[in-house]
């Protein structure tokens, strides 16, 4: 079946310590989104791809940065995580302006 | 920016009950879709529906654009529907904005 794929399912770092999620998609869309959730909240956009130009959300912090090597794979890059950076990370593809298929989700865990 | 609001934020059924979940934007929007999000964190399609009235089952949606609210219609409720439901819209730029959701808990 067609979908999105998140690795791992559950990430543990280190306070400071960098750390890459992934996602990668079968369904062959050109708009890839990374989101992050955190405890009882709703998601919050943190930025896109659209085929392979990139927009950050205004409010992103530096901290984070994407990386889409080709059409199938996206990754998020946390370069220092903080205490704060603690949630579930969300990613999703679309078409352009059409409907949102989201992955399973990475858990984040900071010490 | 462009505002959502859901209600209510917290909803109790007893299983096999009727609800409506609400959610209104304060500007236009390209696009709207309900999210049905799993215990496990998934958040599931339910609606893609700029405008008109769908039907899936159980559930069905109805969106007004022009008075800027959206209907999710969940009938004879069943322990699986617990969860949080989210409303997303879509304005210019790919933006993508989410209530703050629903949580149901359907009681057996």
């Amino acid at each position: 079946d067609a979908m999105v794929i998140q690795n791992p399912r559950y990430q543990v770092t280190q306070f400071g310590k960098p750390v890459t999620l992934s996602c990668s998609q079968t369904l062959n869309h050109n708009v890839m989104y990374w989101y992050q959730q955190k405890s009882s909240q709703a998601p919050k956009l943190l930025f896109h791809y659209y085929d392979k130009d990139f927009n950050n959300e205004a409010d992103t912090p530096d901290n984070f940065q994407s990386r889409r090597p080709n059409t199938s794979f996206c990754f998020l890059d946390i370069r220092s995580p903080g205490l704060g950076d603690a949630a579930m990370y969300l990613c999703a593809t679309s078409s352009l302006g059409d409907t949102q298929y989201f992955g399973p989700g990475t858990r984040l865990t900071v010490l | 920016g462009i505002q959502v609001e859901q209600s209510p934020p917290d909803l109790i059924l007893q299983e096999g009950a009727n609800s409506t979940l609400r959610c209104n934007f304060s500007d236009s929007v390209n696009n709207l879709q309900w999210f049905h999000q799993n215990p496990w964190g998934q958040l599931i399609n339910l609606f893609y529906i700029p405008s008109g009235t769908k039907q899936n089952g159980r559930l069905s949606a109805t969106t007004v654009a022009t008075e800027r609210y959206s209907l999710l219609y969940i009938s004879s409720s069943q322990t699986t529907d617990s969860g949080v439901y989210f409303c997303a819209v879509y304005t210019g730029g790919f933006k993508t904005i989410f209530g703050a959701g629903t949580r149901l808990f359907v009681k057996a």
